[in-house]
């Protein structure tokens, strides 16, 4: 059984530009959430997808956007970096059972974003 | 608004000794779980144990355990035998329906 695993480790990115994150989730798991990590902070949640839809969403402007794949792999998009963006990305992936927040979610390694 | 809020910014404890990191929560909400995460310079978060609000009994995972009181919104963690491997980031974490709040952490250093 496979982990969560994310891609790329670290990245440098300017203010203004676009950026994709990945991540693979754990095999049998059907949904993916998002978070990010500032600097001395914890986790704070993006959004998180099910079923390749968007499903509950925190407090983050529309410019974060996701995608959700058939395989359940997704992607974060971040679109005009601001230099608050940098930070830890981190997905968490897990099986969604009939009690939403029931289920353990299960992190991978995070992509480190630097924003110039 | 649901908050979680971690007091101690950092903790230090002797190996094999036992250490208590404490959290708070905020909600309206009545049946919701609760979670310790651990995360190790890594920076991997992993579980380290979970609660469900509907259960009175106290969760325990091997030299973790929890002391979860509904009534007081209080939810702390108990490590056992402290090992230097315990050393990393813990962060306690509220979830209801599709919401997961984190609160701010508590580093734990394991003293030689």
């Amino acid at each position: 059984e496979t982990g969560v695993t994310q891609s790329p480790t670290h990245l440098i990115k300017t203010r203004g530009q676009q950026v994709t994150l990945r991540c693979s989730s754990q095999s049998g798991h059907n949904t993916v959430s998002w978070y990010q990590q500032a600097l001395g902070q914890g986790p704070q949640f993006i959004f998180q997808y099910y079923r390749e839809e968007e499903n509950g969403r925190g407090n983050f402007p529309p410019r974060f956007s996701g995608l959700q794949f058939p395989n359940y792999s997704s992607e974060l998009n971040v679109n005009a970096l601001e230099l608050d963006d940098s930070a830890l990305y981190l997905c968490a992936s897990s099986s969604r059972l009939e009690r939403p927040g029931q289920e353990t979610q299960y992190f991978g390694p995070g992509t480190r974003l630097l924003v110039l | 608004a649901q908050t979680v809020t971690q007091s101690q910014p950092e903790m230090s404890v002797q190996e094999a000794e036992t250490v208590t990191l404490s959290c708070t929560y905020d909600t309206s909400e009545s049946d919701y779980y609760l979670f310790w995460y651990k995360q190790p310079p890594s920076r991997q978060m992993i579980l380290v144990i979970r609660q469900e609000a509907y259960k009175q009994q106290n969760a325990t995972e091997n030299r973790f355990s929890v002391n979860f009181q509904k009534a007081a919104k209080s939810f702390s963690l108990k490590i056992s035998d402290s090992q230097l491997g315990d050393a990393a980031m813990y962060f306690c974490a509220y979830r209801w329906d599709d919401k997961i709040i984190f609160g701010k952490g508590t580093r734990l250093h394991i003293l030689p």
